[in-house]
């Protein structure tokens, strides 16, 4: 099965700064790989998705990318804002495309 | 459509009690998943259903838990004589399959049953 590791389990960026995430993994290389944010107390919300095929993927002020070679994901937020405090998982699929891993996370907060 | 509900929210229990969670996926969702969640972790794969077919389960959920998915709509999830390491969130996701590889599977969640055995 797919072990998934994000480093820092916790990450202090200063507001306006961009934060960046990191995922690694270690088995084989899934056909896409996503993200979700998860609040205290809260259920995981999904945020991006990018596929094996794609560098890199935008949404607002969220960029992913998508290393197969590394085996790594990077998630960056530019001009962090203190609403972006929050726990981000990073999230594969099986072989089979039935069920997502997801990594431990990393928690991060974005100091005013 | 109010996204995936789940019920309770919170229970508190006493060890060796029974407890069941329910939950209510996206009517048009065809897949619908069990996750477990302990503090600093991330969530942890215990079942899924495809419509009311039990498809996975994990090592981790033992003889004391089971779930059923009737006529592939709601889900329900019990834990038998709880033990004091059952504490955890309890995390349903619903999803729609499309089928294969090409489409990707990205889960809804609901806010979670949290569970606390005493």
């Amino acid at each position: 099965s797919q072990k998934i590791e994000q480093n820092s389990e916790a990450l202090n960026i200063q507001e306006g700064k961009t934060a960046t995430l990191t995922c690694n993994y270690t088995n084989y290389s899934p056909a896409y790989l996503q993200w979700y944010r998860q609040d205290p107390g809260r259920g995981p919300v999904f945020l991006l998705l990018i596929r094996e095929n794609e560098k890199e993927k935008r949404k607002e002020r969220l960029k992913v990318t998508f290393d197969t070679t590394l085996k790594q994901s990077l998630f960056h937020i530019t001009a962090s804002q203190p609403a972006d405090s929050a726990t981000y998982l990073c999230a594969l699929p099986n072989f089979g495309n039935e069920k997502l891993t997801f990594g431990t996370g990393t928690r991060l907060t974005i100091i005013p | 459509d109010t996204g995936v509900s789940q019920n309770p929210r919170h229970k508190i229990t006493k060890r060796g009690q029974n407890v069941t969670f329910r939950c209510d996926p996206i009517s048009e969702h065809n897949r619908l998943y069990w996750y477990r969640q302990t503090l600093g972790q991330g969530p942890e794969f215990l079942t899924y259903f495809q419509n009311e077919a039990q498809l996975e389960k994990s090592r981790l959920l033992s003889d004391r838990f089971s779930a059923e998915r009737p006529k592939g709509s709601f889900s329900t999830l019990e834990i038998q004589r709880t033990e004091q390491g059952d504490s955890a969130m309890y995390l349903c996701a619903s999803s729609l399959s499309s089928g294969g590889l090409l489409g990707a599977n990205v889960l809804t969640f609901g806010a979670g049953s949290r569970l606390t055995v005493l």
